[in-house]
């Protein structure tokens, strides 16, 4: 059990357009959802914190008008990159905890490439 | 501010020797200390990890040990083998409480490990 799925695996867009990624936990139910950006070689950012029914909450310097995060129910979050530029281009990864656990469980990601 | 540091950023073994990646973090308050192996292109796997009232935990090959007064967390892969080749993260988690929305894990640079045949 404990599996966590994302998509799209990867998208490419045009700057401007807006690109949104979805993140389900397929056999449990993630109380909480966490939003990550990874550059090649480099460790996960936290981006934001996901808690289903409530306004997320962003990390210090993500602009939170850029990255929208909804946790409409307890198997779904998205991540919306709004306006996109060159510059969001990265792997997003997403992860999911169960109520009361300590242990994260991640989603294979979506590579985002913005031209 | 929340920080952890992981040390050393790359590590290369011979096969069938240990391999030792060591981490710190700032948040004396931090109770709960995973470890997260990721191949590359591929989601980051939870190996092993460790809650603050314990100071050693063992899984086959795998061990963690934390030094929670000098805030020191440790992972030991003995007999390695090339399919132990990976980045391998540490993390710490921060925040009041267990499993609240108030708490998050911050992760460690990473250690990327090569194990030569």
């Amino acid at each position: 059990g404990a599996v966590v799925s994302q998509h799209p695996s990867w998208v490419i867009c045009k700057s401007g357009t807006s690109v949104k990624i979805e993140c389900r936990s397929l056999d449990f139910q993630a109380t909480t959802m966490f939003w990550y950006r990874q550059f090649p070689k480099q460790s996960l950012m936290l981006m934001a914190t996901s808690n289903e029914g409530s306004k997320a909450t962003y990390e210090q310097g993500v602009e939170k008008d850029k990255f929208l995060i909804n946790h409409a129910s307890l198997t779904l979050s998205t991540l919306t990159v709004t306006s996109a530029h060159p510059e969001d281009s990265s792997f997003y990864i997403c992860s999911a905890r169960r109520s009361g656990g300590d242990t994260q469980y991640f989603g294979p990601g979506t590579r985002l490439t913005v031209l | 501010g929340e920080n952890v540091e992981q040390h050393p950023s790359t590590l290369s073994v011979q096969e069938g020797d240990s391999a030792v990646i060591k981490c710190t973090y700032s948040d004396s308050a931090s109770n709960y200390f995973p470890w997260y192996k990721q191949e590359l292109g591929k989601r980051p796997q939870l190996i092993i990890d460790i809650r603050s009232n314990v100071g050693e935990k063992k899984d086959q090959r795998i061990a963690v040990t934390l030094n929670k007064t000098a805030k020191h967390f440790s992972l030991h892969i003995t007999e390695t083998q090339p399919e132990d080749s990976a980045v391998y993260f540490c993390a710490a988690k921060w925040g009041r409480g267990s499993g609240t929305s108030y708490d998050k894990v911050i992760f460690g640079p990473g250690t990327s490990l090569s194990v030569i045949p």
